[in-house]
């Protein structure tokens, strides 16, 4: 069965820190790959996703994640965090072959300090 | 993007009462839609796979009898909370999945008192 692990479940930065949220996943076959963010109060937003092609996936807000398949894991990363990213990210993984379940990791909550 | 719908938004309900939240397809059809419930800070988890014309398969440990779901239409399926009890509060959010990427329905917010 898949299965997504993220590394924190709470990070604290400052305004202008990076950040890198780590994310595992576990599934032999070819998968697609998800960050989702959920602001407080609000519903899941698509941050950036990986089908195939180029590992190095750009998203929205500056908001990037690396597909490194022999380590099973697809991170996010922004070079400098603001105030407003405060959120929920929520890693996420489905069977690439065809549409599947959409498995969450448990979450990692971001509070970003002005 | 394609764009999922769901209602009511919220939902406050006695305990021992049913409860019906539709999720719509509005601009595509799903032969095939996911619910997920998600308790207060933590993450989101799958209860069911709504499939079109046929039965639900529902993900181990969800009761098919307490969370009906019926998916009657290519764009409408709905989940009904039987005789719901104060723990089953929760955040129910549906999707639905065009060309392997999933879109989120904006979450109902069920409160039993």
């Amino acid at each position: 069965a898949q299965s997504v692990s993220q590394h924190n479940h709470h990070v604290i930065l400052s305004e202008a820190a990076s950040l890198e949220l780590g994310c595992n996943y576990s599934y032999g076959g070819t998968v697609n790959l998800f960050w989702y963010v959920q602001y407080p109060g609000q519903h899941l937003q698509l941050l950036l996703k990986y089908f195939s092609g180029d590992p190095l996936v750009k998203g929205i807000k500056g908001f990037e994640a690396e597909f490194i398949k022999s380590k099973f894991s697809f991170n996010l990363r922004k070079p400098s965090v603001q105030w407003s990213d405060t959120a929920e990210y929520f890693c996420a993984v489905n069977a690439g072959t065809s549409y599947d379940k959409v498995i969450f990791g448990p979450g990692t909550s971001l509070s970003v300090i002005p | 993007g394609a764009v999922v719908s769901q209602h009511p938004s919220w939902v406050i309900c006695k305990s021992g009462t049913s409860v019906k939240i539709e999720c719509r397809s509005l601009d595509f059809q799903a032969t095939t839609m996911f619910w997920y419930r998600q308790f207060p800070k933590q993450s989101l988890m799958l209860m069911a796979t709504s499939n079109e014309g046929s039965k639900a398969t529902y993900e181990q440990g969800v009761e098919k009898d307490k969370f009906l779901i019926n998916h009657a239409s290519l764009t409408l399926s709905t989940l009904t909370v039987t005789s719901a009890h104060p723990e089953d509060s929760s955040f129910y959010i549906c999707s639905a999945a065009v060309n392997t990427e999933a879109f989120f329905g904006q979450g109902t917010r069920l409160t039993v008192v």
